[in-house]
């Protein structure tokens, strides 16, 4: 089955230290992995994502994450951490088995909170 | 840059009555998702379109049904609402072919009562 981890339920962070947040995966073949970011009340944006090429991927607002495939990990970086980055950070992977339209399957969620 | 249009944002129901969501894709986009997302909880896969058929079907109760319309604009139907069917429900849209991330729209947030 197609899946992804986030193993910590929020992540502390003081504003200016680097961050990670973590997301392990488990796929048959290659996988297509995604991190969203969501601020309260409002829709997923779409930070940065990974199906082929170099193990790290540079996205959106500074972020960046790196793919591990002997330790299945995508985790999601950032040098500096804002307080502004505070938010619920969710990592996907594309779900091969559905075709070509490929549905998201969402890890649970990992709350970010950045201290000034 | 025009994003993913959901409406009603927000849309308040009693037990039993029914709901229609609407969705409009970014333009040029062919493939339309629809997610709920619970309290608390992550965004869990519903039902998917492209070119206005249906192609891929998740948890999604019998009571809801779906449809993609010829400009590509999707709508789902639910009926016998129930408490549980309080959510934020999300529409996302990508172009087949193109680079696999899904854009989402700003969900609309049904309360049932």
């Amino acid at each position: 089955a197609q899946s992804v981890a986030q193993p910590e339920d929020q992540v502390n962070v003081a504003e200016g230290n680097p961050l990670t947040v973590k997301c392990t995966y488990s796929v048959s073949g290659n996988p297509y992995l995604f991190w969203y970011v969501q601020y309260p009340n409002r829709g997923l944006q779409f930070l940065l994502k990974y199906i082929t090429g170099d193990n790290l991927v540079k996205g959106s607002y500074g972020f960046e994450a790196e793919f591990n495939k002997s330790q299945t990990s995508f985790h999601l970086k950032k040098p500096s951490a804002l307080v502004s980055d505070s938010a619920l950070y969710f990592c996907a992977v594309r779900d091969i088995r559905s075709g070509n339209t490929g549905k998201l399957i969402f890890g649970q969620g990992t709350t970010l909170q950045v201290k000034p | 840059a025009a994003g993913v249009i959901q409406s009603p944002r927000h849309l308040i129901k009693e037990k039993r009555e029914t709901a229609t969501l609407k969705c409009y894709p970014i333009p040029r986009h062919d493939t339309v998702y629809w997610y709920q997302q619970g309290p608390g909880q992550d965004p869990q896969f519903l039902i998917s379109f492209y070119e206005k058929m249906q192609s891929d079907k998740g948890s999604i109760p019998d009571r809801f049904s779906a449809q993609q319309f010829s400009d590509y604009h999707s709508e789902l139907n639910m009926s016998s609402l129930e408490l549980g069917d309080s959510a934020l429900y999300f529409c996302a849209s990508t172009r087949l072919g193109g680079s696999f991330e899904q854009y989402f729209g700003p969900g609309t947030r049904l309360t049932v009562t």
